[in-house]
């Protein structure tokens, strides 16, 4: 069965430092992988996905992930962190045959002014 | 762009009772979850429905836990009777497909069960 594995529960930068979450997942083949967000008292908003093809994905806010079969990682970074950032990530795996999304525990982020 | 309303937004009961959360797509889509999320289980897919059909309930935690979809506009998520570790976050998601298609969240009900 497929896994997902976020190492940190809690992270904490001062904003305009870079942030990197980790994401490590466990599947077969390759899967596709998301990364979603989610702000206090709100449902998960899509940050960026990876099907295939560039390894490197980019999405909104600023986001991006790489995606790296030999570490079966795919982390997200941000080079500028703003204190709007601050929220719940969560990283999902979806199976390729079948679909259903399986979610990290999600990390929390703080960002100090 | 894709939207899903969800209601109530937060339900307080007492252990025993029924509760009904709702989902309302408010836009197109094919595919439809619900999803609970806990501080000790994180967010767990309950059941999707593809065209108004539960296709995979497997995540439903127990008898008491119960979805339905008559149409495409409208889903329920009871649970009767209701217990304490029953408390959570419910979600409803949309999507237009399964195979790495993006997942629309609502925002979510906000269940404490007494």
């Amino acid at each position: 069965a497929q896994s997902v594995t976020q190492p940190d529960i809690h992270i904490t930068v001062s904003e305009g430092a870079s942030l990197e979450l980790r994401c490590n997942y466990s599947y077969g083949a390759t899967p596709y992988l998301f990364w979603y967000v989610q702000s206090p008292g709100q449902g998960l908003q899509l940050l960026l996905k990876y099907f295939s093809g560039d390894t490197l994905v980019q999405g909104i806010k600023g986001f991006e992930a790489e995606f790296k079969r030999s570490q079966s990682s795919f982390n997200l970074r941000k080079p500028s962190v703003h204190w709007s950032d601050a929220a719940e990530y969560f990283c999902a795996v979806g199976e390729r045959s079948y679909g259903k999304l399986t979610f990290g525990q999600g990390t929390i982020l703080t960002v100090h002014p | 762009d894709a939207g899903v309303i969800q209601s109530p937004r937060h339900e307080v009961t007492e252990m025993g009772q029924e509760v009904t959360l709702r989902c309302k797509p408010i836009s197109g889509h094919d595919y439809l979850f619900w999803y609970r999320q806990t501080m000790m289980r994180g967010l767990e897919l309950l059941i999707y429905f593809n065209n108004n059909v539960p296709i995979d309930d497997s995540g439903m935690p127990e008898d008491r836990f119960s979805a339905k979809m008559p149409n495409a506009s409208f889903s329920t998520l009871k649970i009767q009777p209701s217990e304490p570790r029953d408390s959570a976050v419910y979600f409803c998601a949309i999507s237009t497909g399964l195979l790495g298609e993006t997942q629309y969240f609502g925002p979510g009900t906000r269940l404490l069960v007494l």
